[in-house]
């Protein structure tokens, strides 16, 4: 079992903005970081850190942190978005890596 | 540009071992932390475990689910990385992903900036 858990669906209508969030005890030490994973390909880093978007990665993708909840918002969703999201930190112990379960995102 | 290469999956019976290749190009292979993350068929992500760049000791970390089985080692004048998967179950199977890490200044964050394609490791008998 994760120790990070994230709803497994989610859904938004084209043009409208979606909240992905991801839960853990270690969020509340460590910042979360975010992969979007189309079918049949790896998976690509699109936020990390408190709030950064490596390049390439468009700026409707952001995140954001309170307490043990990490979330990633797509202000503006695309067709091009849809995707499932992993979102990854360390564990609570600060030693390991740790992968939330994914939401599969669906772009109405 | 940089560009990760995973290799030596495949077909592998129950209790064999394997042992997967990662190689590198494109950036100073040695200054960086490498991990291995695998993805089940149909399943989410699960990292497998990381070696740190020398200047950080080369030691290693590993998921509970692999730790004393896996073995992840480095040879930086190729620019590989390596997982040997020993005694390897069924529940193995998966694509495997090599990764570059990285990390932030003060350790808040840790994130996988590269990945490779992946490479499929089947066990069954």
């Amino acid at each position: 079992s994760s120790e990070l858990t994230q709803d497994p669906a989610v859904s938004v209508a084209l043009g409208q903005t979606v909240r992905i969030t991801c839960q853990g005890d270690s969020l509340r030490s460590y910042y979360a970081s975010w992969y979007q994973q189309k079918p049949g390909q790896a998976p690509v880093l699109v936020i990390y850190g408190k709030n950064n978007r490596p390049s390439g990665i468009p700026d409707r993708f952001s995140g954001s942190s309170s307490g043990n909840t990490a979330s990633l918002t797509i202000t503006g969703a695309q067709a091009e978005d849809e995707a499932d999201y992993y979102c990854n930190s360390r564990d609570s112990s600060g030693n390991l890596v740790v992968f939330g379960g994914g939401t599969k995102l669906t772009v109405l | 540009e940089v560009q990760l290469v995973e290799s030596g999956g495949g077909l592998v019976q129950p209790g064999r071992s394997l042992r997967l290749s990662c190689t590198a190009s494109g950036f100073t292979f040695g200054d960086y932390a490498m991990s291995w993350v695998r993805q089940a068929p149909g399943k989410g992500l699960e990292w497998v475990g990381f070696i740190r760049s020398k200047a950080y000791g080369g030691t290693t970390e590993y998921a509970a689910s692999v730790k004393g089985r896996f073995t992840i080692s480095r040879d930086d004048s190729k620019s590989i990385a390596y997982l040997q998967m020993n005694s390897l179950k069924t529940e193995d199977t998966a694509v495997y992903y090599c990764t570059r890490d990285g990390e932030s200044i003060q350790g808040l964050t840790y994130y996988f900036d590269y990945w490779g394609q992946g490479t499929l490791v089947t066990v069954s008998s």
